[in-house]
């Protein structure tokens, strides 16, 4: 079946640093691959997401890369900051309807 | 607009009770889904509703779980004789479902259910 592999965490950064949280998948066909952040005490909100190969899906400054050849998406950021911490989930969406989430990776990013 | 709503946004109950959490979803969106969220397990689905039918229950752990949806809208996940393990956070989730394979899902904040 379908699964997501995620660096396990936690990380710790410092301000300004960059990120690279990765993010490999297994899955048949075509998937769509999304990033999911989990802000302390709240849900899961949308990041980013990607539907087809080479597509790169960004926003708030994170970036990722649909790479079906090495079938990876990983999460980037230039330079982070305090309240980018959270706890990021990659996922897949496959024909069938449901997410299949990876373990997910607790970010501290530090002052 | 409005996003993704669910109550009680904690529910503490003792062993053996039955339990109701409700979800009640972006408007007009016609596919619902249910997920749990764990420290043991992660995030794991459980049910897809696309409108009132439910093609996808593979993710129910027992048959102590069961789940309906009303009106293409209000969802309600049903435990009954809780145990210690069914605690955990229950997500639910919308979508427009134009597409499938590409749908954005949108969660709610969850419900905390804690077992005693």
């Amino acid at each position: 079946g379908d699964s997501v592999t995620q660096m396990e965490g936690p990380v710790t950064l410092s301000e300004e640093a960059f990120l690279t949280i990765n993010c490999t998948y297994t899955a048949t066909g075509y998937p769509s691959l999304f990033w999911y952040v989990q802000y302390p005490g709240e849900g899961l909100q949308l990041l980013l997401k990607a539907t087809k190969a080479d597509d790169k899906g960004s926003n708030k400054g994170f970036e990722a890369t649909y790479r079906k050849e090495t079938t990876s998406f990983h999460l980037e950021k230039g330079s982070v900051q305090v309240s980018d911490s959270a706890v990021y989930f990659c996922a897949l969406l496959n024909a069938g309807n449901m997410l299949t989430f990876g373990g997910g990776t607790r970010l501290m990013v530090k002052p | 607009g409005a996003g993704v709503s669910q109550s009680p946004s904690n529910k503490v109950t003792e062993k053996g009770k039955d339990v109701e959490l409700r979800c009640d979803p972006i408007s007009g969106h016609t596919a619902l889904y249910w997920y749990r969220q764990s420290l043991g397990q992660g995030l794991e689905f459980l049910i897809y509703f696309q409108g009132n039918s439910a093609p996808d229950k593979s993710g129910l752990p027992s048959d102590r779980f069961s789940a309906e949806r009303t009106g293409g809208s209000v969802s309600t996940l049903t435990i009954q004789r809780t145990q210690q393990e069914d605690s955990a956070v229950y997500l639910c989730a919308s979508s427009s479902s134009g597409k499938p394979s590409t749908d954005t899902q949108y969660f709610g904040p969850g419900t905390r259910l804690t077992v005693l």
